[in-house]
């Protein structure tokens, strides 16, 4: 079993929709990361996640410590925003740079 | 924001070849750099960190002599497939701590193709 397990694997929707993306993970962690690849493979961080909730213009992240799950909405959905959404965790007492990514969960939005 | 320029974005190779691929931090001090690489369908996985002026730490299972990693200036930091075969066929990107708490910035990643 991976440590960290996203859903849905694929997600296709239509412009305009709410967009859910779940990760779980099973080990203790110091944060949580929520990535963005695009098709060139190019990778931008969008959220570094410790508790609570954050919200950067339609993205929102919430992590839940007490159940390890983290959640990606996009609100608004456009085409745009089609793209791998990789979730990745950085084990407590890890260095730095070894997180423990997610397979990602492909998004594709319809217009 | 912080960005990290990485040069290839692709290259083809032949078996036996070296590759250098090269990760620049612009506009910010990078004195450590990571570098992942991820086949097809997979996860990204962390193979070594690159700390300036010193030895790259190597995760377990990557071999330190085929995959050469320099970081000789707080800006640059290159990773160097060395007698490439076309198991080494993969997708690489290195990242960088920036100021933000915790974040990290990614470069754009290199395809490699060792035919």
């Amino acid at each position: 079993k991976n440590e960290v397990e996203q859903s849905p694997q694929n997600l296709t929707a239509q412009e305009g929709e709410f967009i859910t993306i779940n990760c779980s993970y099973s080990v203790g962690i110091s944060a949580l990361h929520w990535l963005q690849q695009h098709p060139g493979g190019g990778i931008v961080s969008l959220f570094m996640l410790s508790s609570g909730k954050k919200k950067h213009g339609r993205l929102i992240a919430t992590i839940n410590i007490q159940e390890k799950h983290s959640s990606l909405h996009i609100t608004a959905s456009h085409p745009r925003d089609s793209a791998v959404y990789i979730c990745a965790v950085r084990p407590y007492g890890g260095s730095q740079g070894n997180l423990i990514f997610g397979k990602g969960t492909k998004l594709s939005v319809k217009p | 924001g912080a960005v990290v320029s990485q040069h290839p974005s692709r290259v083809i190779c032949k078996s036996g070849t070296s590759v250098k691929i090269e990760c620049r931090s612009l506009d910010f001090q990078a004195t450590t750099m990571f570098w992942y690489r991820q086949f097809p369908k997979q996860s990204l996985m962390l193979m070594a960190t690159s700390n300036e002026g010193s030895k790259a730490t190597y995760e377990q299972g990557v071999e330190k002599d085929k995959f050469l990693i320099n970081h000789a200036s707080l800006t640059l930091s290159t990773l160097t497939v060395t007698s490439a075969h076309p198991e080494d066929s993969s997708f690489y990107i290195c990242s960088a701590r920036t100021g933000v708490v915790e974040g990290y910035t990614f470069g754009s990643g290199t395809r490699l193709t060792v035919v």
